[in-house]
């Protein structure tokens, strides 16, 4: 069973930089692929970028610009950081792995954490 | 928009069946095996519940069926439960640009 906590700031003021982690608790990080999905209030779920351990990475065009998912294999953890962002980047961020070997949805996902953009 | 298709509500009584359908293009849903449901309840994390069309992860009763034909893939519950009540989101691979794209989601009510 794979465990994934994310944290993050919880407010963030529009044209900053959204900034969240997501730590495996249990399992490593190696050897996987990892993903960010966030769901806005009330709406649906959006794929925003994946990750793979050794690094290389995947963004969804919308995104791509303002997008950067980076991981941390010492610490068992990847993050997410999306800049200049605005009321309509307000969601529940989770993080999520990959399920394998197909790699093509997702198989356990964290409970999320809600980042509010405003001022 | 949603790039997929779903219906906003389904409903049945406890015991029914009750499908949801979830309508693509032959770019994704129609186009390869990788379409998945997840099932949402109310301030809780997606859950997966049937992966690759018609896979069930460990732990998934078999009251939860998927299948597909054409570009429209479906989700069955059957012998409904009062758990059963949620939102369930269908989830298609679309190449590697848009590598998971999503439905709007269904909201099942357990009538």
């Amino acid at each position: 069973q794979v465990q994934l906590q994310e944290s993050g700031p919880g407010l963030v003021k529009p044209s900053e930089t959204l900034s969240v982690t997501c730590t495996v608790s249990t399992g490593s990080i190696s050897g996987y692929f990892w993903t960010w999905i966030r769901q806005s209030p009330g709406k649906g779920l959006e794929w925003i970028g994946y990750i793979h351990y050794s690094g290389s990475t995947n963004y969804n065009p919308s995104l791509k610009s303002r997008v950067t998912i980076s991981v941390d294999t010492s610490k068992n953890q990847f993050s997410l950081n999306l800049t200049s962002v605005s009321a309509a980047d307000t969601a529940v961020y989770y993080c999520a792995r990959l399920q394998p070997p197909n790699n093509r949805n997702f198989d356990y996902c964290g409970q999320g954490t809600l980042v509010t953009v405003s001022s | 928009q949603s790039a997929l298709t779903q219906p906003p509500s389904a409903s049945g009584s406890p015991g029914q069946s009750v499908t949801i359908s979830c309508t693509g293009t032959s770019s994704d849903v129609g186009g390869n095996n990788y379409v998945s449901w997840y099932q949402q309840h109310p301030g809780n994390a997606p859950k997966l519940v049937i992966y690759e069309i018609r896979n069930r992860p460990s732990g998934v009763p078999d009251r939860f069926s998927g299948s597909k034909f054409g570009n429209t893939a479906s989700l069955t519950v059957s012998g409904l439960q009062a758990d059963d009540e949620a939102d369930y989101y269908c989830s298609s691979h679309a190449g590697h640009n848009n590598f998971m794209i999503f439905g709007g989601g269904t909201k099942l009510t357990v009538l």
